[in-house]
């Protein structure tokens, strides 16, 4: 069965650090592009970022409201996405979902297979 | 690129058809997704590239359109449509989605 799971939310100071892991099962993670999405209280979906596969060069696209604040990684040795959050602001709190595509043809851009979320809350 | 979503509610009847509108602030060719997200749920994908039903969805659930103007069909809604439905472009950088259509039951 394919799977992601996120892991690592929870309560911050505002200026703070946290590390999301996303652990894939079910499919060839090391093939996959995996994004991130996340979704304030209430609010609608907002794209976060992604990173490539190794074999279509690792390289990394963020959202602007987080570049230079958010890191995105990956372990295909451990099947795991990570994402890397510094500084961080009260606006930053959301459930943050991983997800990718098994979509030919969508260069990866329609998302599929999501994880169930993991929230994360910036206090001030 | 912007996505404007209309209305922001529906509120109908289980068998009811439902109309969701999605206008894109520029042309997306055919590249924009539908998703169904309920409480407490990841988003789940429903039509993509305008008109192509995902892998296991109803064929009640039909999308159309194109460059701008694109539309979400739900022939006849059953008991579990009931939820917040968003769309999505991939044409341009960044990815972006809309505002979302909760439908209600009436």
């Amino acid at each position: 069965e394919v799977q992601l799971a996120e892991s690592g939310g929870g309560l911050v100071k505002a200026g703070g650090s946290l590390r999301l892991s996303c652990a894939a099962s079910g499919f060839t993670f090391s093939n996959a592009w995996m994004t991130w999405v996340r979704q304030a209280p209430g609010k609608g979906l907002e794209w976060v970022g992604r990173i490539k596969s190794k074999t279509d060069g690792g390289t990394t696209d963020y959202a602007a409201p987080v570049k230079g604040r958010f890191t995105f990684s990956r372990d295909d040795s451990k099947n795991t996405l990570y994402l890397q959050m510094n500084s961080l602001k009260t606006e930053d709190t959301a459930v943050y979902y991983c997800t990718t595509s098994s979509i030919v043809g969508t260069n990866g851009n329609v998302f599929d297979i999501w994880g169930q979320g993991t929230m994360v809350t910036v206090s001030s | 690129i912007v996505l404007t979503q209309s209305p922001a509610t529906l509120s109908l009847s289980p068998g009811e058809g439902a109309t969701l509108s999605c206008r894109a602030s520029q042309s997306v060719s055919s590249y924009l997704a539908w998703y169904q997200q309920k409480p407490g749920q990841a988003p789940r994908l429903l039509i993509y590239d305008a008109s192509n039903r995902a892998t296991g969805i109803p064929a009640r659930f039909s999308g159309s359109g194109s460059r701008t103007d694109f539309t979400l069909t739900i022939s006849s809604l059953e008991p579990e449509d009931f939820a917040v439905y968003y769309c999505q472009q991939r044409s341009n950088w960044p990815l972006t989605f809309g505002g979302g259509t909760k439908v209600e039951i009436k």
